[in-house]
């Protein structure tokens, strides 16, 4: 079946690198997707990456993909205090569009100053 | 362009209860997707709207039902409330339902005592 695993929490300083790693299961996935959630709040598109590619740049914000071992990653550069959310990876389900997203359990991140 | 917009944001209901939560998808979006997210969990895929007819179904009973309208706004009815379905509703709406971008709403918390 269709999974994604994530690690449920990271926590580094200001100024540091983030890395949030996510497995998933779905081979046929044509999308992969990284979103924010703030305490609260509804999930914002971080971004995404089609499954052909295998990096993605997106100014503090970089995706790495494996396609080979299933592996997706988002690393944040300069974290800042304001980056501090749950971040959730997601596959595209049936039909590759966002409209059947299969979710991880999302990531905490906790930046200390 | 107005965002997606949910109402109401808290709910309170009685088990056996029944609810419905509302979705005004964003300005000329066709598509609208509605998740559950329950805490401390990722979102899950309940079903998707595409010109006012389901067009792909999760995993959930069918006393979870829905309907889009004309003007593509949408609707989620759970008959039969259940301790169970205590959860955040997430609705996200999309240029159409092939499209690689859905924006979400900041969601219906539902509490069901």
């Amino acid at each position: 079946g269709e999974d994604v695993e994530q690690s449920l929490f990271l926590s580094v300083r200001e100024g540091d690198s983030s890395v949030i790693n996510c497995t998933y299961t779905d081979s046929s996935s044509t999308y992969l997707y990284w979103y924010k959630q703030e305490p609260g709040a509804g999930l914002q598109l971080l971004t995404y990456i089609f499954s052909n590619m295998d990096m993605k740049q997106d100014q503090r914000l970089t995706v790495l993909l494996n396609k080979k071992d299933k592996h997706l990653s988002l690393r944040i550069a300069d974290t800042q205090t304001g980056d501090s959310a749950i971040y959730f990876c997601a596959e595209s389900g049936y039909g590759g569009s966002q409209g059947n997203l299969i979710f991880g359990k999302g990531t905490k991140l906790s930046v200390k100053p | 362009e107005t965002g997606v917009t949910q109402s109401p944001t808290h709910l309170i209901k009685t088990r056996g209860q029944q609810v419905t939560l509302r979705c005004s998808s964003q300005s000329g979006h066709n598509t609208v997707s509605w998740y559950q997210q329950a805490l401390g969990q990722g979102p899950q895929f309940i079903f998707q709207y595409y010109r006012e007819e389901e067009n792909g179904r999760g995993n959930f009973p069918p006393r979870f039902s829905g309907l889009q309208f004309p003007n593509y706004s949408s609707e989620l009815n759970v008959n039969a409330l259940e301790l169970d379905d205590s959860a955040l509703y997430l609705c996200a709406s999309s240029l159409t339902a092939g499209n690689t971008e859905a924006f979400f709403g900041q969601g219906t918390r539902l509490t069901v005592v």
